[in-house]
């Protein structure tokens, strides 16, 4: 498709439960990035994929959260036993090949993660 | 990943032209400059990106210095519309350097 779709737009979970939150990039573009938004306007990388491959999860932290892009999929983020500071804004966005400075990224409008 | 400074808040008339100006003292060569705007509810919107001097597209212009240690984004004769917050970003996207990194924003609030 012509935009980075993102399902769903709101997710509520118990503290505890498993949370997976879904992305489709734009069509042709094979960078993909997930980024959390905790606070208003504080934005954290969490992972990117080139294809279905971890380009960069330097972000990511090291329990709990897990990410793929497999073939012919929507690529997903998972949280496993959710926790109160889980609840943010999470976005994908995506970008096109060519590995020059001007390829910008594109955003879905994000799944809001609610945990209670 | 070089840092930015940009104004937290703006007001602006409709009509106006609006300039919000970014600091990047530590650009380096590699860096290009790139303005999203945010909406609420939706993610950021890329506007315009550029490397030096001018660069001009149908929403916006992007102004950078030879020293290229700032930059402003101009948006001309702003509506309401236009109300949402601004990020300023530097880097670089060689292999292994592709993630954005985010600053406060400035929110730009445009009156009637």
């Amino acid at each position: 498709g012509e935009e980075v779709a993102q399902t769903p737009k709101h997710l509520v979970r118990g503290e505890g439960q498993k949370a997976k939150l879904y992305c489709a990039p734009i069509k042709g573009h094979s960078y993909v990035f997930w980024y959390q938004q905790v606070l208003k306007n504080e934005f954290k990388f969490l992972i990117s994929f080139q294809n279905e491959n971890v380009f960069d999860e330097t972000g990511m932290p090291k329990e709990r959260f897990s990410a793929k892009c497999l073939p012919n999929s929507p690529c997903s983020l998972e949280i496993q036993a959710t926790k109160l500071e889980d609840s943010a804004v999470y976005f994908c966005a995506s970008s096109r090949p060519e590995l020059t400075g001007n390829q910008p990224q594109h955003f879905g409008d994000g799944t809001r993660l609610s945990i209670l | 990943l070089a840092k930015t400074t940009q104004p937290i808040s703006m007001d602006s008339y409709e009509g106006q032209e609006v300039n919000i100006t970014c600091s990047h003292n530590n650009i380096a060569t590699n860096d290009y400059i790139t303005w999203y705007q945010q909406f609420p509810s939706q993610g950021p919107r890329f506007i315009i990106q550029g490397y030096k001097t001018k660069v001009t597209n149908e929403v916006a212009s992007l102004f950078i210095p030879a020293d290229r240690k700032s930059s402003t984004l101009s948006l001309p004769r702003v509506s309401l519309s236009d109300t949402a917050v601004y990020y300023c970003l530097v880097g670089a996207y060689g292999a292994g350097s592709y993630q954005l990194t985010f600053g406060k924003g400035t929110k730009l609030s445009v009156i009637p």
